[in-house]
């Protein structure tokens, strides 16, 4: 069971253009929604996080907007340049004292054209 | 300051094969996981370790075994390799867990490994 829906799948983008990969969780009990960034051959590495309790975070050009009643989250990325081309990840989780225990997306394949 | 080292980075295996992968970190982090990556499907948790000597199942624990004996060691264990155990595999680990807002440590990845079993 995916608790974690991720889309698109793949994205293809103009350099200068704005990215958007959404995701859609089922636990109301996540209060903790991470992007990760993966380069091929590379772990994922964390690019930017957000808390349930604001509806937009920005870093730079990387920018979540959070939709706490629709249970959605989104990231957005602006002036998209070739070196964002990598694999995104949305997660989830939830505050324990068992661990940090991500519930990752299926992961969307970001290629920005020069 | 390497980080979160994983070996080996490739292995072919025979069905029926046994093998261990190590994760080394040396952050000094309490927690580590273990996640397998197969396409489509995102990162998924098999095992995780909130300390040395303890250990706990993940999403998809059925057919590894964990054991945590330093607390920047973390090994997973495959007793007999099956083709549906090809993947990559990967390390992770975070501080453990404060307070409020700040108890969302990140998980910090090794680069992985990448295992086919025939």
């Amino acid at each position: 069971q995916q608790q974690v829906k991720q889309s698109p799948q793949s994205l293809i983008v103009q350099k200068g253009g704005i990215s958007i990969i959404n995701c859609a969780y089922e636990n109301t009990a996540f209060d903790y929604f991470p992007w990760y960034q993966q380069f091929p051959g590379k772990g994922p590495a964390l690019l930017i996080a957000i808390r349930p309790d604001v509806s937009e975070k920005k870093e730079g050009r990387f920018t979540i907007s959070f939709n706490k009643s629709a249970k959605q989250f989104s990231l957005h990325i602006m002036d998209s340049q070739p070196g964002d081309s990598a694999t995104y990840f949305c997660a989830a989780s939830t505050a324990s004292t068992s661990g940090s225990r991500l519930t990752f997306g299926e992961g969307t394949q970001l290629t920005v054209n020069p | 300051n390497a980080g979160v080292t994983q070996t080996p980075k490739f292995r072919v295996l025979k069905t029926g094969q046994s093998m261990t992968l190590l994760c080394a970190q040396d952050m000094n982090h309490e927690y580590m996981y273990w996640y397998r990556q197969d396409p489509g499907m995102g990162l998924r948790l098999i095992h995780y370790s909130v300390g040395e000597g303890t250990t706990a199942k993940g999403e998809v624990p059925d057919g590894y075994n964990v054991s945590r004996l330093k607390k920047q060691n973390f090994l997973l264990g495959l007793e007999s390799a099956a083709p549906s155990q090809t993947s990559v595999y990967f390390c992770a680990s975070s501080y453990s867990w404060g307070a409020g807002w700040t108890s969302n440590q990140p998980q910090h990845f090794g680069d992985g490994t990448r295992l086919s079993i025939l």
